[in-house]
C-alpha cells in the first residue's frame, strides 16, 4: 500500500472552473510537497508545506496535519494548467521523498 | 531553473548490457537522488547521496549501483540491464537534509529490449 494516496487519478475540467486535488498520507512527515509534471516530463516544485496554507498566483495549497490531508486548489483554471500534479511527503534521513501516483488534469477551453 | 542535466536523455539497450546514466549539477548541492517513474507507481527512490562517496539505498535499489566521486556528478549504473528496468529515470538535487525542496533533472528514457 502506498503511503501517499491522491484523488482523483484523472480530472477533466472546463476552463474557468475551480479545481481541487486531494492527498492523504499515513506516515509521519517533516513536510508535504506539491509538484507539477508537464507533458514532456519536466517536474517542477510548486509548494512545500508543513502547516497551514500557501498561495502562489491561482494556486493554493493547504495541509491539515492532524487529519494527514492536503489539498491543492486551482482557481480560474486555464488549459495551460493541464499537467500531472504530484503529492509527495518528506521525512527521515536525507530528505527522502515518498510520492503519490499523481493526478492527471486536463482543462478544456 | 536549477542547473541539472542528465545524459543520455534517451537510450535503447539490450538485456544483459551494462548501462550508466549521468546526473550533473552546477548548484553545489550536497544531496542527490535517483528515481524511476513507472505508470501506476509514481516516482520511487533508487539511491541517494549525501556527499562525495556517501550513498545509501532507496526503496528499489536491487539491480542498481551508484557512485559519486565529485560533488557535481552522480552516476547510476545498471550492472546487467533487464526489461523490468525499462523506465524514465529522474535525478534530483537538494541543499537540505531536512525539510527542503528537491529540484529535478529533465529525465532519461531507458528502453531495455
Amino acid at each position: 500500500k502506498n503511503e501517499v494516496e491522491q484523488s482523483p487519478q484523472n480530472l477533466t475540467a472546463q476552463e474557468g472552473e475551480f479545481i481541487t486535488i486531494n492527498c492523504s498520507y499515513s506516515v509521519g512527515i517533516s513536510a508535504l510537497h506539491w509538484l507539477q509534471q508537464h507533458p514532456g516530463g519536466g517536474i517542477v516544485s510548486l509548494f512545500m508545506l508543513s502547516s497551514g496554507k500557501k498561495k502562489h498566483g491561482r494556486l493554493i495549497a493547504t495541509i491539515n496535519i492532524q487529519e494527514k490531508h492536503s489539498s491543492l486548489h486551482i482557481t480560474a483554471s486555464h488549459p495551460r494548467d493541464s499537467a500531472v500534479y504530484i503529492c509527495a511527503v518528506s521525512g527521515g534521513a536525507g530528505n527522502q521523498f515518498y510520492f503519490g501516483t499523481g493526478t492527471s488534469l486536463t482543462v478544456i477551453p | 531553473d536549477a542547473g541539472i542535466t542528465q545524459s543520455p536523455r534517451h537510450k535503447v539497450t539490450e538485456t544483459g548490457t551494462p548501462v550508466t546514466l549521468r546526473c550533473h549539477q552546477t548548484e553545489n548541492h550536497r544531496y542527490m537522488y535517483w528515481y524511476r517513474q513507472d505508470p501506476g507507481h509514481g516516482l520511487r527512490l533508487i539511491h541517494y547521496s549525501y556527499g562525495v562517496k556517501d550513498t545509501d539505498k532507496g526503496e528499489v535499489s536491487d539491480g542498481y549501483s551508484v557512485s559519486r566521486s565529485k560533488t557535481e556528478d552522480f552516476l547510476l549504473t545498471l550492472e546487467s540491464a533487464t526489461s523490468s528496468q525499462t523506465s524514465v529515470y529522474f535525478c534530483a538535487i537538494s541543499d537540505s537534509g531536512g525539510p527542503g525542496t528537491q529540484y529535478f533533472g529533465p529525465g532519461t528514457r531507458l528502453l531495455v529490449l
